[in-house]
């Protein structure tokens, strides 16, 4: 069975400009969780989405956006992208919101120049 | 100040070894707490889920536990071999205004040697 899959595997933008990362979770999985990984930091919660509606969400700006799809893959979007923005965008898939395990993809290296 | 604090930083151990890892944690109640095993270049793997009621849990040759009390949980790993080699994060879920909260550790970064 596929795991969580993350497009694109790396990325380069420069500051000011807009990004949308892609996730599509474990088939039959219902939550998606969007998470930033600065380099040797743990990774920070951005969001949380369950049956296409926001769930949870981390202390990020707004220039930072999700959603989730019919099929419950999931977009993260970044505005006005700033040179801090530089980090590993992680993607988790669980069942539900409750205590079951979250498989992560191996995330997006996004590299702001 | 983070809500969860791993100790130590980083670690050598002697391949077959045992180890113990640390995590300190202010969130309380929570929903769960999590350790997850993160290779470099890699997404977390989970190895252990803990409700706020739980004071054990084990995945093979991980052991976690939990004292509600003290606000601590441990990661114990027997008979450690190479490919234990990672960063081990310690994370925890709660609620906090009808909005589902999560908080990672930093990790604590394990070298295992020959």
């Amino acid at each position: 069975d596929a795991g969580v899959t993350q497009s694109p595997t790396h990325l380069i933008k420069t500051r000011g400009q807009q990004v949308t990362l892609r996730c599509s979770p474990i088939s039959g999985h219902k939550s998606v969780s969007w998470y930033q990984q600065v380099l040797g930091q743990g990774p920070q919660f951005i969001f949380q989405y369950y049956e296409k509606e926001e769930r949870g969400r981390g202390n990020f700006p707004d220039r930072f956006s999700a959603r989730q799809f019919p099929n419950y893959s999931s977009e993260l979007n970044v505005n006005a992208l700033l040179l801090g923005d530089s980090a590993l965008y992680l993607c988790a898939s669980s069942l539900g919101t409750g205590n079951q395990p979250q498989h992560f993809g191996d995330g997006t290296r996004l590299s702001i120049l | 100040k983070n809500q969860v604090e791993q100790s130590p930083q980083s670690l050598i151990i002697l391949e077959g070894k045992n180890c113990t890892l640390q995590c300190n944690y202010t969130v309380s109640p929570f929903s769960n707490l999590r350790w997850y095993k993160q290779d470099t270049g890699r997404g977390p793997v989970s190895l252990t889920i803990m409700t706020f009621s739980e004071n054990t849990k084990s995945n093979g040759r991980y052991t976690a536990t939990l004292d509600a009390d003290t606000k601590q949980s441990s990661l114990h790993i027997t008979a450690s071999q190479l490919s234990d080699s990672a960063s081990y994060i310690c994370v925890v879920t709660y609620e906090s205004g009808g909005y589902q909260k999560v908080t990672f550790g930093i990790g604590t970064k394990l070298q295992v040697i020959p």
